[in-house]
């Protein structure tokens, strides 16, 4: 069974830090590439940034491109977010999800999400 | 950046009814749509992707159609658990860009 488990979130003043985690099993990891998305709260879904398979590609939101690092291990199955300068805006409901190749000629969907984890960003 | 014009943004409905949404991408996107189901406090859920095929274990009352720029996404006899919120979603370019929900309720 596929799973992804984002570790817990939590409240953190304006201008911290804070690194989020994504645990999975049930898939062979190190052949998909993967997202972060978020939703803030009472607010519909925003793509946050992208990682290859092997990480030598990603992207990232506009919003955040500058003040966040997305990044994984392969040998530990796990993804991470690394959230810097974080803002009152960056409050969300987090989530990571696997990205699947579609076809050849297509870009990669997200099939499978973890359940969350909550970040509030808050004086 | 591509954007997802979803419409309506709510819709009430009756259970066994039948509802469509649609989805418009302001540059041609080819089929690479999906579309998520979302209860309130969950996770998004896969219902469709490639505008028109079914993620595995997706009811067939769920059905998705389009290309280009035009979409939509079909339920047909609605049922007590189909009351929830439906978004749109790109991934022919990055940022991938969603709609902005339409979100169904119980009349």
């Amino acid at each position: 069974e596929v799973q992804l488990v984002e570790s817990e979130g939590r409240w953190i003043r304006p201008g911290g830090s804070l690194r989020l985690s994504c645990a999975v099993s049930g898939f062979t990891f190190r052949s998909f590439s993967m997202n972060w998305f978020r939703q803030a709260p009472g607010k519909g879904l925003e793509w946050v940034s992208y990682i290859s398979d092997s990480g030598r590609t990603t992207y990232y939101a506009d919003s955040v491109k500058g003040r966040f690092i997305i990044s994984r291990d392969n040998a530990k199955s796990s993804l991470f977010l690394q959230m810097s300068s974080l803002r009152a805006e960056d409050s969300a409901v987090y989530y990571c999800a696997r990205a699947v190749v579609v076809s050849y000629s297509s870009g990669e969907r997200s099939d499978y999400w973890g359940q969350g984890s909550l970040v509030l960003v808050s004086s | 950046d591509i954007q997802m014009t979803q419409s309506p943004s709510s819709l009430s409905a009756s259970v066994g009814d039948s509802v469509t949404i649609t989805c418009r991408a302001s540059q041609g996107i080819r089929n690479d749509l999906a579309w998520f189901q979302q209860i309130p406090g969950k996770a998004p859920k896969s219902l469709i992707y490639a505008a028109s095929s079914l993620q595995n274990g997706v009811p067939s009352k769920f059905s998705g159609s389009g290309s280009g720029t035009y979409f939509t996404l079909t339920i047909s006899s609605l049922q007590p658990e189909d009351f929830a919120t439906y978004y749109c979603q790109q991934y022919n370019a990055f940022p991938h860009t969603f709609g902005r929900g339409t979100k169904l309720e119980l009349k």
